[in-house]
């Protein structure tokens, strides 16, 4: 149990256009999904709370217009990443809260996004 | 907002040792503070965590320590075994901000055979 999935696992695309990840419990209900990102040989850094049905809550120094984040239901979080550049290619990753459980997050494999 | 400091940065360790990875936190709010596993290209794995109520918890060769008073939690893995070697991630969660968890910077171990 407490599966999180992640699509795409990764992508390559032009500079300036939008890529969409999407983040999804597969056999819980998350109330609450988090997003981070991971430079190579670097911490994850917190990006983004998500609460279902709610605004998004963003870390310090985050963008919220061009990291747009949605989480229109207890399974599923999408994050897209707007006009993207070279310096925005890096790893993404969601997790989740199981919302019958505090506490303890389940990772999704991760996005691996590539800016040319 | 909290801040979590990890040491060392990397760690080698001959097979068979013991390692040990020390982390600070800096809001005494924190009450959960998971630790994590990170082979490259991977998600984090969860391998312990202990919870503010607890100043100790062990499973096999892994144990984990805590001291609420001076905001410090260490990670001890005995025995160490060449698949040990991985990215520790030490972290640290706020009840009140929808148990948000910081990581701290890492450490990478690497276990000599």
């Amino acid at each position: 149990g407490a599966v999180v999935s992640q699509h795409p696992s990764w992508v390559i695309c032009k500079s300036g256009t939008s890529v969409k990840i999407e983040c999804r419990s597969l056999d819980f209900q998350a109330t609450t999904m988090f997003w981070y990102r991971q430079f190579p040989k670097q911490s994850l850094m917190l990006m983004a709370t998500s609460n279902e049905g709610s605004k998004a809550t963003y870390e310090q120094g985050v963008e919220k217009d061009k990291f747009l984040i949605n989480h229109a239901s207890l399974t599923l979080s999408t994050l897209t990443v707007t006009s993207a550049h070279p310096e925005d290619s890096s790893f993404y990753i969601c997790s989740a809260r199981n919302r019958g459980r505090s506490n303890e997050q389940f990772f999704g494999p991760g996005t691996r996004l590539t800016v040319l | 907002g909290e801040n979590v400091e990890q040491h060392p940065s990397t760690l080698s360790v001959q097979e068979g040792d013991s390692a040990v990875i020390k982390c600070t936190y800096s809001d005494s709010a924190s009450n959960y503070f998971p630790w994590y596993k990170q082979e490259l290209g991977k998600r984090p794995q969860l391998i312990i965590d202990i919870r503010s109520n607890v100043g100790e918890k062990k499973d096999q060769r892994i144990a984990v320590t805590l001291n609420k008073t001076a905001k410090h939690f260490s990670l001890h893995i005995t025995e160490t075994q060449p698949e040990d070697s991985a990215v520790y991630f030490c972290a640290a969660s706020l009840k009140t901000s929808y148990d948000k968890v910081i990581f701290g910077p890492g450490t990478s171990l690497s276990v000599i055979p």
